[in-house]
């Protein structure tokens, strides 16, 4: 069974910084691309990053382009997202999700880790 | 650009059906969409891909009472047999080379 579980999150000041963690079980990690999702409160989902099996592609949405990395341990079956010059408008729950083999539509999601930016 | 439309609301009866529909903007009819449902403090699930000539894939243990169409620019998501589990923010999604993209979500609720 596909298992992906978000860590990391928490109360940062505005300026910090965080690494959020992604552990991926029940499949081949290194078979599929993924990518982070975020929900501010009350708000959509906001796709955030991309990355390829290997880790050599990523790709960012503008609004998080230079302030947000995402990366991968294949060897260790999990997906960051370090996230740096943090503002209050980043305050939300953020999602890993994992890729259709053969598409990119996203099949299956974690449970989300609050971030909260706030002095 | 692209832009995914979708109606902040939509209202039903238990019991019955609603057709929620996601519309992508001018020229971009060929794209495929996938439909998520989020319930009420949960995260995300995937429902079901929808591509442009109709065919489509279903989330593991979806039940039948999801079925997908379209018609042009629009992607639309049935739901029958309305339960009061159904009643969740539903996403549509989309998807480039370098990109991936969520709809606004409508709030369905149950009545």
């Amino acid at each position: 069974e596909v298992h992906l579980v978000e860590s990391g999150g928490g109360l940062a000041q505005p300026g910090g910084s965080l690494r959020l963690s992604c552990a991926a079980s029940g499949f081949s990690f290194s078979d599929y691309e993924m990518n982070w999702v975020r929900q501010a409160p009350g708000k959509g989902l906001e796709w955030l990053s991309y990355i390829s099996g290997s880790g050599g592609t990523m790709y960012y949405a503008d609004s998080v382009k230079g302030r947000f990395t995402i990366s991968r341990d294949n060897a260790k079956n999990s997906l960051y997202l370090q996230v740096n010059s943090l503002r209050a408008e980043d305050t939300a729950v953020y999602y890993c999700a994992r890729e259709y083999l053969l598409d990119a539509n996203f099949d299956y999601w974690g449970q989300g880790t609050l971030v909260t930016v706030s002095s | 650009q692209l832009v995914l439309t979708q109606s902040p609301s939509a209202s039903a009866s238990l019991g019955a059906s609603v057709k929620l529909t996601c519309t992508l903007s001018g020229g971009h009819s060929s794209y495929a969409i996938a439909w998520h449902q989020q319930q009420p403090e949960k995260g995300p699930r995937y429902l079901i891909k929808l591509n442009s000539d109709g065919s489509h894939d279903k989330g593991d243990g979806i039940p039948d009472r999801f079925s997908v169409s379209t018609s042009g620019a629009e992607r639309y998501l049935t739901i029958s047999s309305l339960q009061s589990e159904d009643e969740a923010d539903y996403y549509c999604q989309t998807w480039g080379t370098d990109f991936r993209m969520f709809g606004g979500g409508t709030r369905l609720t149950v009545l």
